[in-house]
């Protein structure tokens, strides 16, 4: 699986939209970029993925460039409760195992 | 109740103990993973199950066993504890068919003392 890199830490003010950033210059032709979220000692939940397509859900709304070396996380109106540490995964969708990074840890602020 | 369920929550063993961590859940989903998390990092595959007749070895599984009871039911076993075990301990389900999102239980903080 190709390797994200991503900021170790991002501030964003309450009700702004936060925008988290993805590397995987290596991505795969048949690889998914994946994003998930952690709060505090949860369990990481799903946000979303996509493979080279725009995609947006309930939560958030994935960008992926062009290329596909990059992508964006963005939280529309970001709220306290968006603070987390946010993964960004590639992988071959459905196949192989999810294998974590060290995450952006995302600071919602009033 | 919770789609992965994790017991016990908490859990504080000694050294040399043999200790079991279970998991169960109510997906129906075939794949099931364990997954340990050291404080500040990300999380660490331990093994992982595609069904029930199929389990394998992750990044880090030495020290470590699991059984998989059940296509609900996936077990993680510490033979002999020893003190750098002490994480927190998730377990996981996945579904390809349905975008292949995880679900993960609440956790299993384990200290060794």
């Amino acid at each position: 699986d190709a390797k994200t890199t991503q900021p170790p830490s991002m501030d964003c003010a309450e009700g702004r939209a936060a925008n988290l950033p993805c590397n995987h210059s290596t991505i795969s032709g048949n690889e998914y970029v994946y994003w998930y979220r952690q709060i505090h000692s949860q369990g990481p939940q799903y946000i979303i993925h996509g493979l080279k397509n725009n995609e947006t859900n309930e939560m958030a709304s994935l960008i992926i460039t062009e290329d596909r070396k990059s992508s964006t996380l963005i939280l529309p109106h970001a709220t306290l409760r968006d603070t987390a540490v946010y993964y960004c995964i590639v992988r071959v969708g459905g196949y192989n195992k999810l294998i974590f990074g060290a995450g952006t840890r995302l600071a919602v602020h009033p | 109740d919770a789609d992965v369920t994790q017991t016990p929550r908490n859990r504080i063993t000694k050294t040399g103990k043999r200790i079991m961590l279970e998991c169960s859940q109510t997906k129906g989903h075939d794949r099931m993973y364990w997954y340990r998390q050291d404080p500040g990092l990300g999380l660490r595959l331990i093994y992982y199950s595609f069904d029930v007749k199929d389990i394998n070895k992750g990044e880090i599984s030495d020290g470590y066993s699991v059984s998989r009871q059940a296509q609900a039911k996936f077990s993680l076993s510490l033979e002999s504890a020893i003190p750098n075990q002490t994480a927190l301990y998730f377990c996981a389900t996945s579904d390809p068919g349905q975008g292949d999102g995880y679900t993960f239980g609440s956790g299993t903080r384990l200290t060794v003392v």
